[in-house]
């Protein structure tokens, strides 16, 4: 079964303006961790936000945060401000457990282009 | 420490030989992953080490993939008889020990194989 979901392929997005990538996202565990990352066509994964599955608050860092609705599941990425540099691959990525083991599963990713 | 470090970037070989690849993690990471990303998806995890002890493997990793990490400092992962199936990015990542605040996992640039 797909543990991570991403279903929007692709996004486009005017400059300047936000956009949300969605994730949703399937566990039994009680304690997990979501991730996003950015991979842009260079190919090295870049972190973007962590959040944990025990923190009330939605994550933020810069210009991106992270809807996190934990009974729907999801874990959405929101880019403010978007820049012609934001246009890369998007990954959700899920930790299962309480961190004493790192394994990563990863969604099919979201391409995000950016227009001027 | 610059981050992650994988050797070579690309690879192109002939079906049927043995490539070689490297991880050089951050110094004081003792936890390395290896995942393999196909064109257009997201990263699936091969195995990962805690130190020098290989503690899991993914059924993905067939008898033709090999993973060391000797004294836990680098990694390597041999591919024998390769496929053109097994043409891929190969990425490496590395992570502190659980239980810090952050749980972050930095990942090398990957080593692009070519089956020809």
């Amino acid at each position: 079964a797909q543990k991570i979901t991403q279903t929007q392929p692709g996004m486009f997005v005017q400059e300047k303006e936000a956009v949300t990538l969605d994730c949703t996202y399937d566990t039994s565990d009680q304690s997990y961790g979501l991730f996003w990352y950015k991979q842009p066509s260079s190919g090295e994964m870049i972190f973007l936000i962590y959040q944990g599955s025990y923190d009330e608050q939605n994550a933020t860092e810069g210009r991106y945060s992270l809807n996190f609705q934990k009974a729907r599941k999801s874990a959405n990425l929101v880019i403010s401000a978007s820049q012609l540099g934001d246009s890369a691959m998007y990954f959700c990525a899920m930790r299962e457990g309480d961190g004493s083991y790192g394994k990563l599963t990863f969604g099919q990713g979201t391409i995000l282009t950016v227009h001027p | 420490d610059t981050g992650v470090s994988q050797n070579p970037r690309h690879k192109i070989t002939k079906r049927g030989q043995n490539v070689t690849f490297r991880c050089d993690p951050i110094s004081e990471h003792n936890r390395l992953y290896w995942y393999r990303q196909t064109l257009g998806q997201g990263p699936e995890f091969l195995t990962y080490f805690q130190n020098e002890a290989q503690l899991e493997k993914s059924r993905l990793l067939s008898d033709r993939f090999s993973a060391e990490r000797p004294k836990g400092s680098f990694s390597t992962l041999e591919i024998q008889r390769t496929e053109q199936g097994d043409s891929a990015m190969y990425l490496c990542a590395s992570s502190l020990p659980t239980l810090t605040p952050y749980y972050g996992y930095t990942f090398g640039s990957g080593t692009r194989l070519t089956v020809v």
